[in-house]
């Protein structure tokens, strides 16, 4: 079982609607991240964090460290929104290395 | 524009060849890895080159061999691959928390789609 699972595996929606992705984690850690892949392979860091939440333009991330879930909201969606959608788990090693989930693929309908 | 760079962006190369990935990093940062994306699976860690410590390889198989000559350049050089190592592979780089110092986001570059034939 992977240590981070993300739900839905899928999520198709029209232009302007509300999205919410949602991940949980098993393990302890010291950083939850948000991810963003485009078809053409490259990965953008969204959002890093360890309590409360994030907003960046569109993009809101929450975490609540009890419950081990965090999600990733995305308001008035457009096209451009299309993407694979990742959250990853650092469990504050020295070596900084990410543990990932299989992703979210969205797809927005104009 | 991430501030990571690799090259190439596309490679197809028979079971035979020997081929390097290359990596660089305008970040400064202390910490690079290399990545597998396989259709349908999460990112898998591969090796992590960590400049203050050590380094780790996450039982790869030793047709590739990684190869760190500075704090901003990272190779994976292949030879003899199997087509079940069709992939993308990714290149990242982050600053791992040192003494009283916070750990940053990672930096990804635009992947190696590999497609050995």
């Amino acid at each position: 079982k992977n240590e981070v699972e993300q739900s839905p595996q899928n999520l198709t929606a029209q232009e302007g609607e509300f999205i919410t992705i949602n991940c949980s984690y098993s393990v302890g850690i010291s950083a939850l991240h948000w991810l963003q892949q485009h078809p053409g392979g490259g990965i953008v860091s969204l959002f890093m964090l360890s309590s409360g939440k994030k907003k960046h333009g569109r993009l809101i991330a929450t975490i609540n460290i009890q419950e081990k879930h965090s999600s990733l909201h995305i308001t008035a969606s457009h096209p451009r929104d299309s993407a694979v959608y990742i959250c990853a788990v650092d469990r504050g090693s020295t070596l900084g290395r990410l543990y990932f989930g299989r992703g979210t693929q969205l797809t927005v309908w104009p | 524009e991430t501030g990571v760079t690799q090259t190439p962006r596309h490679l197809v190369m028979g079971m035979t060849n020997k081929k390097s990935l290359k990596c660089e990093q305008h970040l400064g940062h202390n910490a690079m890895y290399w990545y597998k994306q396989s259709a349908k699976k999460p990112l898998e860690l591969m090796f992590v080159y960590n400049f203050k410590e050590q380094t780790e390889n996450n039982s790869v198989p030793s047709r590739f061999s990684p190869e760190c000559p500075n704090s901003s350049h990272l190779f994976l050089h292949l030879h003899t691959l199997q087509p079940e190592d069709s992939a993308l592979y990714l290149c990242a780089s982050s600053q791992v928390p040192g003494q009283g110092t916070r750990g940053t986001e990672a930096f990804f570059g635009q992947g190696t789609r590999l497609t050995v034939v």
